[in-house]
Order: C-alpha cells, then structure tokens, then sequence
C-alpha cells in the first residue's frame, strides 16, 4: 500500500535553532501539499509544489519558513530560526494531479520549539 | 467567518447508531468535496470524496453533497468503537488544488 513518508516524526528543539522536515511523496504523485495543524487554526496550507515548481506559498512565513523539491521524491520545509509558535504538527500530503484524484497524507511531524 | 465551519462536538454515541457529520461552506466556487478520518496522532486518511453535488455511498459510509445549501454531510450506519476518531471536511475549487479543511468533529462510539 503506497504511502507518503515524512522525517521525522518528532522534534524538539531550542528557539532559533533550524529545523529541517523531509517529506517523499507517493511515487508517481506530481503534487506535494505542506500543512500545519493546529488546535486553534487546525488543518491549513502552508505550500503546494506541481511538478517540482512552487505553484503556491500564500500560508508560508516568508521570512523563516521555506519549502522546496530538489527532486521528484524529496520535499523539504525548513525553518529558521524557529520561534515556540511553530510548534504544532505539520503535515506532507501528494496527489497526482492528473483527472481527480484527492491527496493522501503522511503520518506528520510533531514540532516542539522550547 | 472561516470559508468551511465545522461543529467541534465531541460527539458521543452508542454502539450501532447512526452518526450525522456535517460541513458548511461559504466559497461557492468548491467543486470537490472530501471527508477524512484522522486517529490521534496519524495523519487523516481519506474516506469519501464526491465531485459537485449528489450522494456517494461507500459501505457503512454515506457522503451527501447540497450545493445550493453550501452544506455536506456524511452519514455512518451502524457505527463501531473503531470509528471513534476525529472526521475532518475539505474541499477544493479545482482539481489537485490546496484543500480547506473544516476544523474536525471528534467522534467517540461506546461498545
């Protein structure tokens, strides 16, 4: 059963320090999505990369957050420096982009920022 | 006003009942609708997904789509303990685009 993995599945880390989160879509999916969820805000978009490209990065942080694909089964969001309101559970999901077909989540990343 | 508004519960329910979850929606440009089961610390996993309106059934599960309302709903016959779970709404203006998610409705079945 194919699935989306995501790296790691917890972190804890000091304010300011960089976090790195590596998600590997499901192979043959072209769209990679990155959410965070939140009890306050819960699930909502930071990022969504077709074909490698950036096709919207409207939720992200500019200024700490960034989000790439150096290739087709690697994503990565990183952030830095990390602030305590980071903390939350973030979420990698692929599609294939083709006709519809809905996306399918990873398991997520639980951020602590202490 | 969130573009998706989703009652939070938590709801409770006997073994064997019938579970009514619904979604509201103001974004009359959704065109794909979606429901998600999400187990506390997993991601959510897809149930159900309709395109614009009608119903969709899918075993114990049944989705219903109202455009003209801006509301969705999915129904669960004879629910089960292992049903108990947080169930998320979404949906989308186009297809693979970014989903709006509901904010989740947390569900617990009692044996």
């Amino acid at each position: 059963d194919a699935r989306v993995t995501q790296t790691p599945r917890h972190k804890v880390t000091e304010m300011g320090q960089e976090v790195t989160m590596r998600c590997q879509p499901i192979l043959g999916h072209n769209t990679v999505f990155w959410y965070r969820q939140t009890m306050m805000q819960g699930l909502e978009l930071l990022a969504y990369f077709r074909n490698r490209a950036p096709l919207d990065d409207s939720g992200m942080p500019k200024d700490r957050f960034s989000a790439e694909m150096p290739d087709a089964t690697l994503a990565t969001l990183k952030i830095q420096p990390s602030e305590p309101r980071d903390s939350a559970v973030y979420f990698c999901a692929s599609g294939p982009g083709q006709g519809y077909q809905p996306q399918h989540f990873g398991d997520g990343t639980r951020l602590s920022i202490l | 006003q969130k573009e998706v508004e989703q009652d939070p519960g938590p709801l409770s329910v006997p073994e064997g009942a019938i579970v009514s979850l619904n979604c509201t929606y103001s974004n009359s440009a959704f065109q794909y609708f979606m429901w998600y089961r999400q187990y506390s610390r997993k991601g959510p996993e897809l149930l159900m997904y309709t395109y614009s309106s009608g119903n969709k059934e899918d075993g114990r599960f049944t989705a219903q789509v109202d455009k003209s309302s801006k509301y969705i709903s999915l129904f669960i016959r004879d629910s089960q303990p292992s049903d108990s779970a947080t169930y998320l709404c979404a949906m989308s203006g186009g297809a693979g685009t970014a989903l709006i998610f509901g904010k989740g409705t947390t569900l617990s079945v009692s044996s």
